[in-house]
C-alpha cells in the first residue's frame, strides 16, 4: 500500500530533551516536507527536501533540523524542544519535476504526530 | 508577499449545496489545489486546477478563476461525513519543484 508513515504517532516530552520524529513514504518520491499545525494558523511549513541531500528552510524553520540521507525518510529533529513547538505535525511527499497534472502535484500526508512538550 | 484568504467557519445543511471560496494573491501562480481535513487526521486531496474553469468530481467541483485570483469548492448533496476543514494551497513556482502555500482552512459543519 502507497503510504507515509510517521513514527511516533503521539509523544510527550519535556523542555530540552532532544527527539526525532520519523518519516517514510514507499512511492520513491523525491519531495518531502514537514509541517506543522496549530489552531487559528493552519499549516504551515518547517523543512522541505527536493531530493537526496537537498533540504531548504520553509516559513517556520527555527528550533528545527531535518536530514535527507536516503529517498524514502525524512525525519524531523528537535534538538533541544521547548513548550512552543507543542504542535501537530505532518510529513507529506509528492513526485518532483515539471508541474502536470495531479499525479506530478499531489502531496500525500502522513497521520501526523502529536507533541507537547512540557 | 503571499496572502491565501478563505472563510473560517461555514454551516450548511444535509443535502444541501455549498461553496467554499478562495482567494489568493502569491507572487506566481502554478496551479491551486483544495485538501479536506477530518479533525485529528492528515488532510486528503480532493481537486487541482492550473488553467481557468470548472474542474468536476463526483459531488466535488472546483472553479478558478487566475485573472481574479479566486478559486471555489463547490460540494453538492452534503453528507454529514462532509464536516471537515477544506484547505485551499497554492504552487507559486512553475518548476512543480516549490511547496505549496496553504491558506488557514475553513471548517465546514454539515447538521441535519
Amino acid at each position: 500500500e502507497a503510504q507515509v508513515t510517521q513514527n511516533p504517532r503521539y509523544l510527550i516530552t519535556v523542555t530540552g530533551k532532544k527527539l526525532t520524529v520519523t518519516c517514510s513514504q514507499n512511492m520513491n518520491h523525491e519531495y518531502m516536507s514537514w509541517y506543522r499545525q496549530d489552531p487559528g494558523l493552519g499549516l504551515r511549513q518547517i523543512y522541505y527536501s527536493m531530493n537526496v541531500e537537498v533540504t531548504d528552510k520553509g516559513d517556520v524553520p527555527e528550533g528545527y533540523k531535518v536530514s535527507r540521507k536516503e529517498k524514502r525518510n525524512f525525519p524531523l529533529i528537535l534538538e533541544s524542544p521547548s513548550p512552543n513547538q507543542t504542535s501537530l505535525y505532518f510529513c507529506a511527499s509528492s513526485l518532483s519535476g515539471l508541474a502536470g497534472g495531479p499525479g506530478y502535484n499531489e502531496q500525500f500526508f502522513g497521520p501526523g504526530t502529536r507533541l507537547t512538550v512540557l | 508577499g503571499q496572502n491565501i484568504d478563505q472563510p473560517t467557519e461555514m454551516t450548511a445543511t444535509e443535502g444541501a449545496i455549498v461553496q467554499i471560496n478562495c482567494t489568493y494573491q502569491t507572487s506566481g501562480f502554478n496551479g491551486l489545489f483544495w485538501y479536506q481535513q477530518h479533525a485529528g487526521e492528515a488532510p486528503t486531496f480532493l481537486s487541482y486546477n492550473v488553467l481557468d474553469g470548472l474542474e468536476e468530481k463526483g459531488r466535488f467541483s472546483s472553479f478558478l478563476s487566475r485573472s481574479k485570483g479566486y478559486s471555489y469548492l463547490l460540494l453538492k448533496e452534503l453528507q454529514m461525513k462532509d464536516s471537515a476543514s477544506y484547505l485551499c494551497a497554492v504552487r507559486e513556482d512553475g518548476s512543480g519543484n516549490t511547496p505549496l502555500v496553504f491558506g488557514k482552512g475553513t471548517r465546514l459543519s454539515v447538521i441535519a
